[in-house]
């Protein structure tokens, strides 16, 4: 069976802070991968997607980018933290073909 | 671009009621339609998916139904229980491997 796995569970950052989160799948080669945020209370933003290795599409720019460099790993990351980065951080795959997306455990950021 | 409206924020029941939450879409394709349930602190669970094929899903008491003709879906169950507090989401897919449109969400709180 895949599993999704995300680190840290929780993050406490300071303004202006760099920040590496991750996300990793086991159980299935070559999936789709993909970074969402929420803000508390709210939906979710797609912020980027990946369909392979080394290859990194952007939805929304937030002042974030993402790497993939395993087929199996996602890693988001920031060299300078914002207020505004503050929320919750869900990573999702999918199979290639029309497999809907499912989602981690997620990482809550907060920055103060 | 694929746009979809959730317009109920936050729906209250009491155990046994009906519940109905309806979505609409915008998109140049017939897309897939699905539902996410996210409990508090987790990550957002697949509970439903239709497509164009189909038109109507089933799963743990829920169903999901899709109207080509006025471009919505509904998530609906017929006797909620308290254990169904949650947000729901609706959400769109055209191209799986580019990710999800979400709805803004329906917090249910269900009382005994």
């Amino acid at each position: 069976a895949q599993t999704i796995h995300q680190w840290p569970v929780a993050e406490i950052k300071a303004v202006g802070s760099p920040l590496s989160l991750g996300c990793t799948i086991k159980g299935k080669s070559s999936p789709n991968l993909y970074w969402y945020w929420q803000a508390t209370g709210g939906t979710l933003q797609q912020l980027f997607y990946s369909i392979t290795v080394g290859q990194v599409e952007s939805v929304v720019q937030l002042n974030l980018s993402a790497s993939r460099p395993k087929d199996d790993q996602f890693i988001l990351s920031t060299e300078k933290l914002l207020l505004s980065h503050s929320g919750f951080y869900l990573c999702a795959w999918s199979s290639t073909g029309n497999q809907a997306p499912l989602f981690g455990e997620g990482t809550r950021l907060s920055v103060l | 671009g694929d746009s979809v409206t959730q317009k109920q924020g936050q729906v209250t029941l009491s155990e046994d009621d009906f519940l109905f939450i309806n979505c609409t879409y915008s998109t140049t394709t017939y897309p897939t339609l699905l539902w996410y349930v996210q409990y508090p602190g987790q990550g957002p669970q697949l509970l439903l998916k239709v497509t164009t094929a189909n038109n109507k899903g089933i799963s743990r008491g829920f169903e999901a139904t899709y109207d080509k003709g006025t471009t919505s879906f509904h998530l609906q169950k017929a006797s909620v229980q308290e254990s169904d507090s949650a947000v729901y989401f609706c959400a769109l897919v055209e191209y799986y491997a580019q990710g999800l449109t979400f709805g803004l969400g329906t917090r249910v709180s269900v009382f005994p």
